[in-house]
């Protein structure tokens, strides 16, 4: 069946580490990956994307990596500070735009 | 652009009731996706459309809801009759599609509560 998960409900990390965060998926070819932020109390908002024939994408402190053929994606925050604090989703979307499927999320607290 | 506009923010109603929840994507975008998010399942896409099209309907849950696009800046999602069971948290999101590598812009939701 198809499936995509996030390793942790969970995760708290000392400010000014790097957060790691990671999205299996199984039984889907995702062109893109896509991770997105969310506050409680509003809607996600888009971080970063990867595409299926890209290694690695980076924005400011933010990384991400792919690889197609673990199906995984991490996502990194580096340097995190408190403001980082948020549910982190992952989602993928299929070629041409035929699925669209978040993951679970991570809650990401940061402490100070 | 003022983003996605959802209306209402929040909408308590009895069971059995009608429902109506309304969305305006951002001017442009010619994908419109509607999910709802609880605790137990995460965030589920609904439906969504492509070009005021409806594309792909099978996360409707029941024959109860429904979705509409009239024109490029207006969409309903429908629950007639409501249940308990249907109080979440209801999503819309736009995007340029393809040509944005399908980046969804999400709306504030609408926090929908069915005694």
């Amino acid at each position: 069946s198809q499936k995509i998960e996030q390793n942790s409900e969970a995760l708290n990390i000392q400010e000014g580490k790097t957060a790691t965060l990671t999205c299996n998926y199984t039984n889907y070819s995702p062109a893109y990956l896509q991770w997105y932020r969310q506050d409680p109390g509003r809607g996600p908002v888009f971080l970063l994307l990867i595409r299926e024939n890209e290694k690695e994408k980076r924005k400011e402190r933010l990384k991400v990596t792919f690889d197609t053929t673990l199906k995984q994606s991490l996502f990194h925050i580096t340097a995190s500070q408190p403001a980082d604090s948020a549910t982190y989703l992952c989602a993928l979307v299929t070629v041409y735009g035929q699925n669209f499927v978040f993951g679970p999320g991570t809650r990401l607290s940061v402490l100070p | 652009d003022a983003g996605v506009i959802q209306s209402p923010r929040h909408e308590v109603t009895e069971m059995g009731q009608e429902v109506t929840l309304r969305c305006k994507p951002i001017s442009g975008h010619d994908y419109l996706f509607w999910y709802r998010q609880t605790m137990m399942r995460g965030l589920e896409l609904l439906i969504y459309f492509n070009n005021n099209v409806p594309i792909d309907d099978s996360g409707m849950p029941e024959d109860r809801f429904s979705a509409k696009m009239p024109n490029a800046s207006f969409s309903t999602l429908k629950i007639q009759p409501s249940e308990p069971r249907d109080s979440a948290v209801y999503f819309c999101a736009s995007s340029y599609g393809l040509a944005g590598a399908f980046e969804q812009y999400f709306g504030p939701g609408t926090r929908l509560t069915v005694t």
